[in-house]
């Protein structure tokens, strides 16, 4: 059965601090893995996407990793502020048909203290 | 940010009533979905949209139906509200081909249902 699981589910770290966001998956065959960031009461928003040819890349002070050996994924936040406190949802998409699917993690729920 | 729109933010009504939750997009985007969301849980899809006169019924199962007679617009209706509806619904879009680019998500409507 294809699934995502993510951990912790919820972190409460200080401003300034950095912490990883984990994500575990067994969808196959795999086509990408998406991290979405989700404030209190709007829509998830896009922060990087990962391919299976690549293992790191960076948006500012998010970077997302992948082991597709492992089917692993992490998002570092570095120098944490408030405004990343947030739910951070893991989405994987396979590719087992034509139009492919989505897999969705329950995401891991950061707070940021001052 | 993305230009899509759900209309209301908020709703609370009575058991038995007939809703419909608006969603409205820019971008020209082909695909459209809606999505339930409950604390602590992953998004189920329930209704999803790759063109004008083209719907299907997503994973999880639904009283809800949709309409897509315009590109930019995909409402969700639900004939007789009962408490077990009450839920966040998310709208949102892509586009390229199958469902696996990048999401555009809507900032939600949150329904009660007493």
């Amino acid at each position: 059965k294809n699934q995502v699981e993510q951990s912790p589910q919820s972190l409460i770290i200080l401003e300034g601090k950095n912490c990883t966001l984990q994500c575990n998956y067994t969808v196959s065959p795999f086509s990408n893995l998406r991290w979405y960031k989700q404030d209190t009461g709007r829509g998830p928003v896009s922060l990087t996407i990962m391919t299976f040819s690549e293992n790191t890349k960076s948006n500012g002070r998010y970077t997302a990793t992948l082991d597709a050996d492992t089917k692993q994924s992490s998002l570092h936040i570095t120098a944490s502020q408030l405004s990343d406190s947030a739910s951070y949802i893991c989405v994987v998409s396979d590719r087992g048909s034509t139009l492919g699917r989505l897999y969705f993690g329950r995401g891991t729920q950061l707070t940021v203290w001052p | 940010e993305a230009d899509i729109y759900q209309t209301p933010r908020y709703l609370v009504i009575g058991t038995g009533k007939k809703i419909t939750l608006e969603c409205s997009q820019t971008m020209g985007h082909d695909k459209m979905y809606w999505y339930q969301q409950d604390p602590g849980m992953e998004l189920h899809l329930i209704h999803y949209s790759y063109g004008v006169n083209s719907t299907e019924k997503g994973d999880l199962s639904s009283e809800s139906t949709v309409s897509r007679i315009r590109t930019e617009h995909f409402p969700l209706t639900l004939e007789s509200a009962r408490p077990s509806h009450t839920s966040q619904y998310l709208c949102a879009s892509s586009m390229g081909q199958g469902p696996t680019g990048e999401l555009f998500f809507g900032e939600g409507s949150r329904l009660t249902v007493l």
